[in-house]
């Protein structure tokens, strides 16, 4: 069965810091892999996606994650936080064929101090 | 915009009662997907819908009940409801199944439910 973990339900971190959220997920059989943001009282937003290719994807607002088999991790990054990058962030898993359901993790609510 | 309509945006309702909560998926998109975000469970997947058919089921209740109408709009159906049932219910389509679709989901701004 597939899953995520994300690890770390809060994180903070100084505006024009280094922002890390960690996903490291389970499938049996090779990822899709997703980050979406949600904002206040709004729906989830694709931040960027792998499917194949590339390990190093990048995505909208300066956000990159790496895919790394070996470590079973999706980890987002960017490198300068910004006040507006506040907001609850989540790691997706599909698998490449067969069923689609996509299994999210717990969500990491990212908060930005001045 | 992600293209994906959801209504009501509210509603507030007793125990015991049903309630239908509507989605219009994007414009093409065949598959439909319902998932309930609550804050103690984070975002569950409760089932999928492609053409019409249920493909696939998450933990959803059997208080709980969905369709996808041939116009690819889809219902959620919830009856007997409990304080704990509220919660946000967010819809998201797809473009499809196949090999080739590599696609995200695109969701809605949800329903926000609040049972009393």
């Amino acid at each position: 069965a597939q899953s995520v973990t994300q690890l770390g339900s809060h994180v903070s971190v100084s505006e024009g810091a280094l922002v890390l959220l960690r996903c490291n997920y389970s499938s049996s059989v090779p990822p899709y892999l997703f980050w979406y943001v949600q904002y206040p009282n709004q729906g989830l937003q694709l931040l960027l996606k792998y499917t194949t290719g590339a390990t190093l994807v990048k995505g909208i607002n300066g956000f990159e994650a790496e895919f790394k088999k070996s470590e079973t991790s999706f980890h987002l990054t960017k490198p300068s936080a910004h006040m507006s990058d506040a907001a609850e962030y989540f790691c997706a898993v599909r698998k490449a064929s067969g069923t689609y359901k996509y299994i999210f993790g717990t969500g990491t609510r990212l908060k930005v101090l001045a | 915009d992600s293209g994906v309509t959801q209504t009501p945006k509210h509603l507030i309702t007793a125990t015991g009662q049903r309630v239908t909560l509507r989605c219009s998926p994007r414009s093409g998109d065949l598959s439909v997907y319902w998932y309930q975000q609550s804050l103690d469970q984070g975002l569950q997947f409760l089932i999928q819908y492609y053409n019409g058919e249920e493909r696939a089921k998450g933990n959803i209740l059997e208080r709980f009940s969905a369709q996808q109408f041939p116009d690819l709009h889809s219902e959620l159906n919830l009856s007997s409801l409990e304080l704990g049932d509220s919660a946000l219910y967010f819809c998201a389509s797809s473009v499809g199944l196949g090999t080739v679709n590599t696609g995200e989901l695109f969701f809605g701004e949800g329903s926000r439910l609040t049972v009393l």
